[in-house]
């Protein structure tokens, strides 16, 4: 069965500060990746995903993850962060062949990002 | 569009009591589905569906049922509530399409003494 790790469950950060959210899923067939961010009080919303193509994908916003898959990774980066940034951020994975389209989540790393 | 629509918002219950979460879409998605979030342990599927009259259980659907009538509402039925139950609920859609975006509602705060 499908499994995501996010190692870190908090990274707190200052402002203008590289940050990088690691992501690790256990699958060897094809996937479909997610980052979700959940920002207090709301629900989640799509920050980026990865179907195919290019390894590297980016967000309106600044974030930028690459898919390995040799390392089945999909670390989340961005090179300056904002205080607005500060959320809980989930990766998720989605089988191509699962016809149920389910979502598995990781545990969530809450960024905290300080003046 | 209103998108992912959940009620209510907080809830307060006693063990034993039963109770629905309403959850509506109005973006004609055929994928419907509840997750439970508690800390530490990112979101869990409950149940899902992938159209009217189709309902399946996901991770952890012991204590929960579903139905599916219409495209549009997707409850869920709490039928005898337990302080293990005490969690956020978010109902979320998306068009059945593997890879497709899910949208989610703002979530309910159950809490079951």
């Amino acid at each position: 069965a499908q499994s995501v790790t996010q190692l870190d469950s908090q990274v707190p950060v200052f402002e203008e500060a590289p940050v990088e959210l690691r992501c690790n899923y256990s699958s060897s067939v094809s996937v479909y990746l997610f980052w979700y961010v959940q920002y207090p009080n709301q629900g989640l919303q799509l920050l980026l995903k990865y179907l195919s193509g290019s390894t590297l994908v980016e967000s309106i916003n600044g974030f930028e993850a690459e898919f390995n898959k040799s390392q089945t990774s999909f670390h989340l980066r961005k090179p300056s962060v904002h205080i607005s940034d500060t959320a809980e951020y989930f990766c998720a994975v989605s089988d191509h062949k699962d016809s149920s389209y389910k979502l598995i989540f990781g545990s969530g790393t809450r960024l905290l990002v300080r003046p | 569009n209103a998108g992912v629509t959940q009620t209510p918002k907080f809830q307060v219950l006693k063990t034993g009591q039963s109770m629905t979460l309403q959850c509506a879409q109005d973006m004609n998605h055929e994928y419907m589905s509840w997750y439970r979030q508690d800390p530490g342990m990112g979101l869990r599927l409950i149940h899902y569906s992938v159209g009217a009259g189709i309902t399946d259980q996901g991770e952890v659907p012991n204590g929960y049922n579903v139905s599916r009538s219409t495209t549009e509402d997707f409850p869920l039925r709490l039928l005898s509530a337990a302080p293990s139950q005490t969690s956020v609920y978010f109902c979320a859609s998306s068009y059945s399409i593997a890879g497709d975006t899910q949208y989610f509602g703002p979530g309910t705060r159950l809490t079951v003494l």
